[in-house]
C-alpha cells in the first residue's frame, strides 16, 4: 500500500502569510495527487487535482506542484478562511485512495 | 447544482447492524462512480469503498471487507452502505463523495470532487 506522509502537522500563520505544506509518498505516484481543504465541522472540498489542477471556484492563491513521490500545497497571501486542515490524497492505486494525516493551518 | 445528502446514521451497539443512504441530484446518477470515505472522531479520512457506475462492481478498504456492502439504485440516485458486525472502531462521519475523472495530455486523472455533508455513526 502507498502511505503519504504530511509536513507540517500543525502549522501557525498570520493573514497574509505564504504557506507551504510538503506531501511525500512511499512510492512514485507520477502526478496522481489531490489536495483537500476541511474546516472545523466541515466536508472536505477538492483544491487540487493532477498535483497542478486547480479545481474550478478555487482562488488562484492556492497552487500545487511535484511529481513521484514530493509535492507542495502553496497558499500565496493566507485568508482568514483559510484557515483549515488541509489533506493529500494519492490516487496512483485508484479506486483505492489513499489520504495523507492532515496538515492544520491555525491562526498564529 | 450538484448535491449529496447521506442519511441513516445513529447509535447502535457493537455486532449489530445499519444502513446508511446517500441520495445524489444535480448530475447524471448513472454515469459516475460512488465513494463512501469516513472519519474517526478528531482523525483523518479513511477511504471505506467504491462502487462503479454499474453497480456490478465495489471495491472495500481491508478494515471493512466482509462486514461492509455498498450497492446502488440508478433508477432514484442513490447509494447505501450496509454495514454489519460493527465494531466500536467504526465510530465515525461517513461521507459519501463522487468519483470524477479529467484527461490531460492523453492521461486520466480521478479524484472526488463533490462530497455530502456526512452522517454520524457511532458504536458503543
Amino acid at each position: 500500500d502507498i502511505q503519504l506522509t504530511q509536513s507540517p502537522s500543525f502549522l501557525s500563520a498570520s493573514v497574509g502569510d505564504r504557506v507551504t505544506i510538503t506531501c511525500r509518498a512511499s512510492q512514485g505516484i507520477n502526478s496522481y495527487l489531490a489536495w483537500y481543504q476541511q474546516k472545523p465541522g466541515k466536508t472536505p472540498k477538492l483544491l487540487i487535482y493532477a498535483a497542478s489542477t486547480l479545481q474550478s471556484g478555487v482562488p488562484s492563491r492556492f497552487s500545487g506542484s511535484g511529481s513521484g513521490t514530493e509535492f507542495t500545497l502553496t497558499i500565496s497571501g493566507l485568508q482568514p478562511e483559510d484557515f483549515a486542515t488541509y489533506y493529500c490524497q494519492q490516487a496512483n492505486n485508484y479506486p483505492r485512495f489513499t489520504f495523507g494525516p492532515g496538515t492544520k493551518v491555525d491562526v498564529k | 447544482q450538484v448535491q449529496l445528502v447521506e442519511s441513516g446514521g445513529g447509535v447502535v451497539q457493537p455486532g449489530r447492524s445499519l444502513r446508511l443512504s446517500c441520495a445524489a441530484s444535480g448530475f447524471i446518477f448513472r454515469n459516475n462512480g460512488m465513494f463512501w470515505v469516513r472519519q474517526a472522531p478528531g482523525k483523518g479520512l479513511e477511504w471505506v469503498g467504491v462502487i462503479w457506475y454499474h453497480g456490478s462492481d465495489s471495491d472495500y478498504a481491508d478494515s471493512v471487507k466482509g462486514r461492509f456492502t455498498i450497492s446502488r439504485d440508478n433508477s432514484n440516485n442513490m447509494v447505501y452502505l450496509q454495514m454489519n458486525s460493527l465494531r466500536e472502531e467504526d465510530t465515525a462521519v461517513y461521507y459519501c463523495a463522487k468519483d470524477s475523472a479529467t484527461t490531460i495530455s492523453g492521461v486520466r486523472y480521478y479524484y472526488m470532487d463533490v462530497w455530502g455533508n456526512g452522517t454520524t455513526v457511532t458504536v458503543s
